[in-house]
């Protein structure tokens, strides 16, 4: 069974940093292309971040370029999301996903983890 | 970059009813990478739809997409209560890689 399971949230005050783990299993992890998308609580889905199997390419959402990064350790089958200068507006859940499919990098999202919280505020 | 307007916002109908959910593309969408995903509240997305029109493995087959180039349709056929839920449209298809969502459609069950 494949599961994803988010872990790094909380509160970090606005200019902070704050590292975010999904923690893949279930699955063959180098395998896949994987995502993570964000949501304000109470409003929509926002993709943020997705990064192809080996780790060799990477793309990012205007309204983080430049400050968050993404990156796995196919060894220990866990993707990360490094979140630097952060703002108020960076505050939601934000999800891991997966690739439906492992031969192409443009595969819609088939499974998702249960969000991890960021909260920024002072 | 590809923008997806979905209507209505919100969709009010009673059990058995049939839902129609539109999601419109402001550029076409190719090879009709469109995917519509479900989210119950205080859960996770759920794959529903991709290629427009392919149902995700478990999904009932009272979920069914369509439609192609800018405009894509998700009906669900007979409503039944367990389907109160946002849907979303997504694409991702587009060069360069960006993955957008539509704001999506609340389906309430009356």
């Amino acid at each position: 069974e494949v599961q994803l399971v988010e872990s790094g949230g909380g509160l970090v005050q606005p200019g902070g940093s704050l590292r975010l783990s999904c923690a893949a299993s279930g699955f063959t992890f180098s395998n896949y292309w994987m995502h993570w998308v964000r949501q304000v609580p109470g409003k929509g889905l926002v993709w943020v971040s997705r990064i192809n199997s080996d780790g060799s390419s990477t793309s990012y959402a205007d309204s983080v370029k430049g400050r968050f990064t993404i990156s796995r350790d196919n060894a220990k089958n866990t993707l990360f999301l490094q979140l630097n200068s952060l703002r108020a507006e960076d505050t939601a859940v934000y999800y891991c996903a997966r690739v439906l499919s492992s031969s192409s990098g443009y595969s819609p999202l088939g499974y998702w983890g249960q969000g991890t919280l960021v909260t920024v505020s002072s | 970059e590809i923008v997806l307007t979905q209507s209505p916002g919100t969709l009010s109908l009673s059990p058995g009813e049939r839902a129609t959910l539109s999601c419109r593309a402001s550029q076409s969408v190719s090879s009709s990478y469109l995917a519509w995903y479900q989210q119950k509240p205080g859960q996770a997305p759920r794959l529903l739809i991709y290629g427009a029109s392919s149902r995700a493995t478990g999904i009932p087959d009272r979920f069914s997409g369509s439609g192609s180039g800018t405009d894509f349709t998700l009906t669900i056929s007979r409503l039944e209560p367990e389907d109160l839920a946002v849907y979303y449209c997504q694409q991702y298809g587009s060069s360069p890689p960006l993955f957008t969502f539509g704001p999506g459609t609340k389906v309430d069950i009356k």
